[in-house]
């Protein structure tokens, strides 16, 4: 199994600020075949479901603000929000989807400070 | 637009069953595989099952295997998830999640998310 970590587990950054994601895998999620890194990233605020931000590690899903953007290759791996606004406060997850089964990192709590 | 609502969730003992469905609308469902993702109270997503669009292909986590059945009716927009011998660590809030990958047979990430349906498992 792939296992990705996270880190930090839990961030405060003052609003207007940058935040820092990082997510690690424990084999590369590269497809070389179509040069693609099967990576995505969620957002989960408090009782709401999951919500899809970035896919391939680094396109941005639609309607998603572009304060978000993802970054990485390989094993290595990044989310950064440019400048934190109030209603990003949420639990954020990476994820993998290059082999079964699919695996989440363990989430990184993101506060205000 | 686009939507999930997951059913059948509910209290129930150990080694008990439970059928959850997932009625989906807004997209043409027989032409996405679907997943199903778990979260126990606190704690962080585990990805369950995933069904190819046809329901030819079907993954399962080995925390439930030989006791999870992912099906689906593309005549009914429904996907299902058949749960037998329920154990407490099973006890969750079940996702289903649509697959973004156009009558693909490879699993994706999940690009839209039901609300959840919670399952107790408890004498």
């Amino acid at each position: 199994d792939i296992v990705m970590t996270q880190s930090p587990a839990s961030l405060a950054v003052s609003l207007g600020e940058r935040a820092t994601i990082n997510c690690k895998s424990s084999q590369s999620v590269l497809y070389s075949s179509n040069n693609k890194n099967y990576l995505a990233w969620y957002q989960q605020k408090p009782g709401q479901s999951p919500k899809l931000l970035i896919y391939w590690a680094s396109t941005r899903e639609s309607g998603v603000p572009d304060r978000f953007s993802g970054s990485g290759s390989g094993t290595d791996f990044t989310l950064t929000i440019s400048s934190l606004q109030a209603e990003d406060v949420a639990v954020y997850y990476c994820q993998q989807y290059y082999s079964t089964p699919i695996t989440f990192g363990q989430g990184t709590r993101l506060e205000i400070k | 637009q686009v939507q999930l609502v997951e059913s059948g969730g509910g209290v129930v003992q150990p080694g008990g069953s439970l059928r959850l469905s997932c009625a989906a609308s807004g997209f043409t469902f027989s032409n996405y595989g679907m997943h199903w993702v778990r979260q126990a109270p606190g704690k962080g997503l585990e990805w369950v099952t995933f069904i190819q669009y046809d329901g030819s292909n079907k993954y399962y986590a080995d925390s439930v295997k030989g006791r999870f059945t992912i099906s689906r009716d593309n005549s009914k927009n429904t996907l299902y998830l058949q749960i037998n011998s329920l154990r407490a660590e099973d006890t969750a809030v079940y996702y289903c999640a649509k697959c973004d990958g156009y009558y693909s047979p490879r699993y994706y990430y999940m690009d839209v998310w039901g609300k959840g349906t919670t399952v107790t498992v408890s004498s």
